[in-house]
């Protein structure tokens, strides 16, 4: 059982470089979470989505999109990527919504240039 | 604003002692508070939680403790083993159904044999 699956691991763009961060989970959750993680910030949430064809923004969402795509995937997209969006970024699910337990993928480092 | 505040970035304590990291929160409205582990190049994995109905939920060797008067919690961990060692993050949510969980900025915990 793999859980919540993220790629790729490693990336680095230059500034103004756009890319996609997949995340795919298969415990048949609903809900799925975009975090980035910086030094001294804790993790912070950028988007989410409540269920299979819904997403709302969270607390730091500028620069970003996301799509998801079924209910086991939900992606994130850079569509021009700035030094301030370097981040360890976290993709998460969670059961329902409202489900405080949530599962992370073990994460993507992106590094902007 | 920092809303939920882990002062104590790190902490080494020796194996088989009481290891203690706290965590202070400055809104009242947070009903739900977790507590998430951390090993390097891998996601957050949920530890404990408590409601704010409580002040006391206890889960093998962890125990969290809530101090609502005193915007405080805190984990014990007894006894305190080698792979106890990772970073650990607590969290708090404002109401069920609120997607987004307030992270603290994490307490390195080291166990020294």
């Amino acid at each position: 059982n793999a859980g919540v699956t993220q790629t790729p691991k490693f990336q680095v763009l230059k500034t103004g470089q756009s890319m996609t961060l997949q995340c795919a989970q298969d415990m048949n959750h609903n809900s799925m979470y975009w975090y980035r993680q910086d030094p001294g910030m804790g993790l912070r949430l950028i988007y989410y989505s409540a269920s299979e064809g819904t997403t709302d923004k969270g607390e730091v969402p500028n620069g970003y999109n996301v799509s998801r795509l079924n209910k086991r995937e939900f992606s994130l997209r850079l569509e021009s990527a700035a030094p301030s969006q370097t981040s360890v970024y976290f993709c998460a699910s969670s059961e329902n919504r409202g489900n405080e337990k949530l599962f992370f993928g073990s994460g993507t480092q992106l590094s902007v240039l | 604003d920092q809303q939920v505040k882990q002062n104590s970035p790190s902490l080494s304590v020796q194996e088989g002692r009481i290891s203690i990291l706290n965590c202070d929160y400055t809104n009242s409205m947070f009903d739900y508070f977790l507590w998430y582990k951390k090993y390097p190049a891998e996601g957050p994995t949920f530890l404990i939680s408590i409601s704010s109905i409580k002040d006391k939920n206890e889960d093998g060797r962890f125990t969290v403790f809530l101090n609502k008067s005193a915007k405080h919690l805190s984990l014990h961990i007894v006894p305190s083993q080698p792979g106890d060692s990772a970073v650990y993050f607590c969290a708090a949510r404002i109401d069920f159904g609120n997607e987004k969980l307030t992270f603290g900025t994490g307490t390195r915990l080291t166990i020294i044999p």
